[in-house]
C-alpha cells in the first residue's frame, strides 16, 4: 500500500536553530499538506501545496516558515528559526484529488 | 469562525459495547466529513461522507452524515480493546484550488477488556 513517508520521526533543536522536516508523498499525489498538533491539542493546518506553489496557509504561517518540492518527490518544511512554541508534531499529508487519506507518521519537533 | 466540535472529549466502555462519537460541524464552503483515527503517531483516514444521509460501512464501523443540521456519527459496534484511539472529525473546506481540513478536538476512546 502506499505511504506518506516523514523524516526524521523526532528532532530535537536549540531554539533559534533552522530545522527542515522532510517528506516524501504518494508518487502520483497532486495536492501536498502541512498540518501539526502541538501535544493535548487540535490538529492545525498550516498550508497547502499544489502545482508548484503555495496554495493557501494559515496564520500559524508566517515567515518563520517555508515550503519546498525541490526535486518533485520531496516536499519539505523548514522553520527558520524555531521558537518553544514550535514544539510539536508535525504532519505531512496528500492527496491525488479529493481529500487528505494519507498522512506520514509525523514528526515530533522539540525545541529546547 | 470555522469550526468542529466533538462530543464526548473521552469515553470509557467495556469490550462488546456499542459507541457512538459525535461531530457538529460549521464550516464555510464545506465539501465533506472525514473521520479518522489516531493511535500513536499519524491519522489514519476511516470515512469520508460527502453526501447527506448514506451510511457508510467498513466492518463494526459505520458513519453517516446530516447536512441539514451539520453533524456525523460514528458507530462503533461490539467494541474491540484495539478500537482503542482517538478518533478525529473534520470538515473539508474548498474553494477554488484551496482545499484545508477543519479538526476537531477529537474522541478519546478507552475499551477495556
Amino acid at each position: 500500500e502506499p505511504e506518506v513517508t516523514q523524516t526524521p520521526s523526532h528532532q530535537v533543536t536549540q531554539m533559534g536553530q533552522e530545522v527542515i522536516l522532510r517528506c516524501v508523498p504518494i508518487s502520483n499525489h497532486l495536492y501536498f499538506y502541512w498540518y501539526r498538533q502541538i501535544l493535548g491539542q487540535k490538529v492545525e493546518f498550516l498550508v497547502s501545496f499544489y502545482n508548484n506553489e503555495i496554495s493557501e496557509k494559515s496564520e500559524i504561517f508566517d515567515d518563520q516558515f517555508s515550503v519546498e518540492r525541490p526535486d518533485g518527490s520531496n516536499f519539505t518544511l523548514k522553520i527558520r528559526s524555531t521558537k518553544l512554541e514550535d514544539s510539536a508534531m508535525y504532519f505531512c499529508a496528500s492527496s491525488y484529488f479529493v481529500a487528505e487519506a494519507f498522512f506520514g507518521q509525523g514528526t515530533r519537533l522539540t525545541v529546547v | 469562525e470555522d469550526k468542529v466540535v466533538q462530543s464526548p472529549l473521552s469515553l470509557v466502555v467495556h469490550e462488546g459495547d456499542t459507541v457512538t462519537l459525535n461531530c457538529s460541524y460549521e464550516v464555510t464552503n464545506f465539501r465533506s466529513l472525514l473521520w479518522y483515527k489516531q493511535e500513536k503517531k499519524a491519522p489514519t483516514f476511516l470515512f469520508m461522507l460527502t453526501s447527506s444521509g448514506i451510511e457508510k460501512k467498513s466492518g463494526r464501523l459505520s458513519s453517516i452524515l446530516d447536512k441539514k443540521e451539520l453533524f456525523s456519527i460514528l458507530n462503533i459496534t461490539a467494541t474491540q480493546t484495539g478500537d482503542s484511539a482517538v478518533y478525529l472529525c473534520a470538515g473539508l473546506q474548498w474553494a477554488g484550488n484551496n482545499r484545508k481540513l477543519i479538526w476537531g478536538l477529537g474522541t478519546s476512546l478507552a475499551v477495556n477488556p
